[in-house]
């Protein structure tokens, strides 16, 4: 299996502009967690969904930011308008629940510069 | 809230040392206690894991050790070498919901 596959890897983009990060998790997962990563506040979760249902969105920042699954190999984090200090590391990751002992496995990650 | 409260936030060793990274939690519902660990560059990957009806693991030169009275669990490094050098990160999960530490960055000395 190719693992979580994450795009962009980087992106470098204007305060103001639409961001949207994409995710494809491991195939047979039905959890899907999108985590963000700062020096600040380490490892957030943002959301998960699990049967491409969201479950808890509790994280998530604010309004600007959302997140879709519209079928189980494929998610979007979105951030509309970007600011500076989204700037982040955004992890998805994928999890076949308690089939595997809850292990979740990481995508490398997509590197978001607001500037 | 930090629901996972782990310690120390940097540590050095020399070769063959054993570095020590300790984890506490509150929340007697976690039920499985993951340790990450993340190069540079890359996500966090999955090191070794442990559920509170065991008090150790270990997996290669990796142990966990459990003590479910006083909530706290740790993650012992054998023989240390310096591709060991990563951020390491302890993690709990209640019902598919997973909390991190803040993570110990760890340099292992040639």
């Amino acid at each position: 299996d190719a693992g979580v596959i994450q795009s962009p890897r980087h992106e470098v983009t204007e305060m103001g502009q639409e961001v949207t990060l994409r995710c494809k998790p491991i195939s047979g997962h039905d959890y899907l967690f999108w985590y963000r990563q700062t020096m600040m506040r380490g490892l957030e979760l943002l959301i998960y969904f699990n049967n491409n249902v969201p479950i808890d969105d509790s994280g998530m920042p604010e309004d600007r930011f959302s997140a879709k699954m519209p079928n189980a190999s494929f998610s979007t984090l979105k951030i509309q308008p970007s600011e500076p200090r989204d700037s982040a590391v955004y992890f998805c990751a994928s999890s076949a629940g308690q089939v595997n002992g809850n292990t979740i496995y990481f995508g490398e990650g997509s590197w978001l510069t607001v500037v | 809230q930090q629901q996972v409260k782990q310690s120390p936030q940097s540590l050095i060793v020399q070769k063959g040392g054993i570095p020590i990274i300790n984890c506490a939690y509150e929340n007697t519902a976690f039920d499985y206690f993951p340790w990450y660990q993340q190069f540079p560059g890359k996500g966090p990957a999955l090191l070794i894991a442990i559920r509170p009806d065991v008090s150790e693991k270990k997996e290669g030169r990796f142990t966990i050790s459990f003590n479910k009275s006083a909530k706290q669990f740790s993650l012992h490094i054998m023989d240390s070498q310096p591709g060991d050098s990563a951020t390491y990160f302890c993690a709990a999960n209640n019902f598919n919901k997973f909390y991190f530490g803040s993570g110990t960055k760890l340099n292992v000395k040639p």
